[in-house]
C-alpha cells in the first residue's frame, strides 16, 4: 500500500538534545512538508521540498533542519535551539504542478515529541 | 499574513446539521481544501473548492464565495464518529512560494 510513514509514533528527549524525526512517502511525491501541531491549534509550516536536493524555509523554521537526499525521505531535525518543541510533528507529500492533486497533501501518521 | 479565521469549537446533536464557517484573506487565493482531523491522528482530506458555489459528497457539502473570502463545511445527518476537529486551508500563489495555509481548525463535538 503507498502512503507515508512516520516513526517513532512517540519520542521522548531530554532538554538540549538533537534529535531526528523521520518521514519516508513511496506515492512518488516531489514535494513534501513538515508541519508543527500545538493542543489546539492548527498546522503550522516548518519546512517544505519541491524537489530533491532543495527546500524552503517556512512559517516557523527556527530551531529546525531538514535534508532532502532522495526523494522519499524528508527528516526533521529539531535542535537544541528550538525553544518549546514539544508538539505533535506532521510530515506530508504532494504531486508538483498546477492541477488540484499538486495542491492536496497526504499527511502521515504523525510522531508526538515530548521534550523534559 | 494570510489570517484564516474559523470558530474554535461547536456542539451538535447526533442526526443535526452544523455548519463551519472559514474567513480568509483574498489576495492570492487559490483554492481552499477542507480536512477532518480526530484526535491524535493526521488530517484526513474532506474536499476542494476553486470555483464559487456548492460541492456535495454524501454527508458533507462545502460552499466557497470567493469574492467574499468564505467558505462553509456542512455537515448533516451527523454521527458521533463526526466528532473531531475540521481544518479550513487555503492555498496561497506566493512570489516567494506556494503553500497551503491553515486555520486554527473547529472542534466539533456530536452528544448523543
Amino acid at each position: 500500500d503507498g502512503g507515508i510513514t512516520q516513526s517513532p509514533k512517540y519520542l521522548f528527549r531530554k532538554e538540549g538534545q538533537n534529535v531526528t524525526l523521520s518521514c519516508e512517502q513511496n506515492l512518488n511525491h516531489d514535494a513534501m512538508y513538515w508541519y508543527r501541531q500545538d493542543p489546539g491549534q492548527g498546522l503550522r509550516l516548518i519546512y517544505y521540498s519541491q524537489i530533491v536536493n532543495d527546500f524552503q524555509k517556512g512559517d516557523i523554521a527556527e530551531g529546525y533542519s531538514v535534508s532532502r537526499e532522495k526523494k522519499e525521505s524528508f527528516p526533521l531535525t529539531v535542535t537544541s535551539a528550538q525553544k518549546n518543541p514539544t508538539a505533535f510533528y506532521l510530515c506530508a507529500s504532494s504531486k508538483s504542478g498546477t492541477q488540484q492533486s499538486a495542491y492536496e497533501q497526504y499527511f502521515g501518521p504523525g510522531t508526538r515529541l515530548t521534550v523534559t | 499574513g494570510q489570517n484564516i479565521d474559523q470558530p474554535t469549537e461547536m456542539t451538535a446533536t447526533e442526526g443535526a446539521i452544523v455548519q463551519i464557517n472559514c474567513t480568509y484573506q483574498t489576495s492570492g487565493f487559490n483554492g481552499l481544501f477542507w480536512y477532518q482531523q480526530h484526535a491524535g491522528e493526521a488530517p484526513t482530506f474532506l474536499s476542494y473548492n476553486v470555483l464559487d458555489g456548492l460541492e456535495e459528497k454524501g454527508r458533507f457539502s462545502s460552499f466557497l464565495s470567493r469574492s467574499k473570502g468564505y467558505s462553509y463545511l456542512l455537515l448533516k445527518e451527523l454521527q458521533m464518529k463526526d466528532s473531531a476537529s475540521y481544518l479550513c486551508a487555503v492555498w496561497y500563489l506566493r512570489a516567494a512560494g506556494n503553500k497551503l495555509t491553515f486555520g486554527g481548525g473547529t472542534r466539533v463535538l456530536v452528544k448523543p
